[in-house]
């Protein structure tokens, strides 16, 4: 079975604050994905990476950056938390050779608290 | 998440009853189509994908169905169970190589027993 982890379920952070989001693929996925999800609004694309120190925008990068250093990684990074940021945060990966539509595996999702 | 359901419109059905979810999509041009199921606490997991070279696509217990004409697509579940309640999202591409997936924003199933 596919995994994709992230490395906290749950976190509080403070306004300003620098946080990393983690993500970690073990089958060796080309494309990785971050998303946010809030209540009412869906899923909405952060960042993907379709290869290693790859990153591409997806439709709401402000506030946020990424990190693809090794293919099984990809790392959201928030260079100085807000409030807006509270969300919930999923990363996805997808199979090889589906591009970039293809179906896609989620992790469990992390749920960020700005205070 | 455990609260992503609280603001989306809410299907409730019987148990042993069959369900459709439906989901109007927004691109024509859209030829890539995938149903996720999303349990409380857990991300999003594929259910059933369709081209839009096909009208009606079957799984294990489920069918999506498209209808390109309106922009429509469903998913029915049959004999619901109470193991189907979750947020249910449907997506869409074009299947080149830079498209990515849109969701929709989901509906929740509940099953009463």
């Amino acid at each position: 079975d596919v995994k994709v982890t992230q490395s906290s379920r749950y976190l509080v952070k403070r306004t300003g604050e620098k946080v990393f989001l983690e993500c970690v693929q073990d089958m060796d996925h080309e494309n990785m994905f971050w998303y946010r999800q809030d209540p009412g609004l869906g899923l909405r694309l952060i960042y993907f990476s379709y290869d290693v120190k790859m990153k591409e925008k997806g439709d709401i990068p402000e506030g946020y950056s990424v990190s693809r250093e090794k293919k099984e990684r990809f790392s959201l990074i928030l260079e100085s938390a807000s409030t807006n940021q509270t969300s919930m945060y999923l990363c996805a990966s997808t199979v090889a050779g589906t591009g970039l539509y293809g179906e896609q595996y989620f992790g469990p999702g992390t749920r960020l608290t700005v205070t | 998440g455990e609260s992503v359901g609280l603001h989306l419109p809410t299907l409730s059905v019987q148990e042993g009853d069959n369900s459709i979810i439906n989901c109007a999509y927004s691109n024509s041009a859209s030829d890539y189509f995938i149903w996720y199921k999303q349990e409380s606490g857990k991300g999003p997991q594929f259910i059933i994908d369709i081209r839009s070279n096909m009208d009606k696509r079957q799984g294990q217990r489920v069918t999506v169905l498209l209808n390109k004409t309106v922009k429509h697509l469903s998913l029915q579940i049959a004999a619901t169970q109470p193991g189907d309640s979750a947020v249910y999202f449907c997506a869409e591409s074009l299947t080149g190589a830079n498209s990515k997936l849109t969701f929709g924003k989901g509906i929740t199933l509940s099953v009463r027993p």
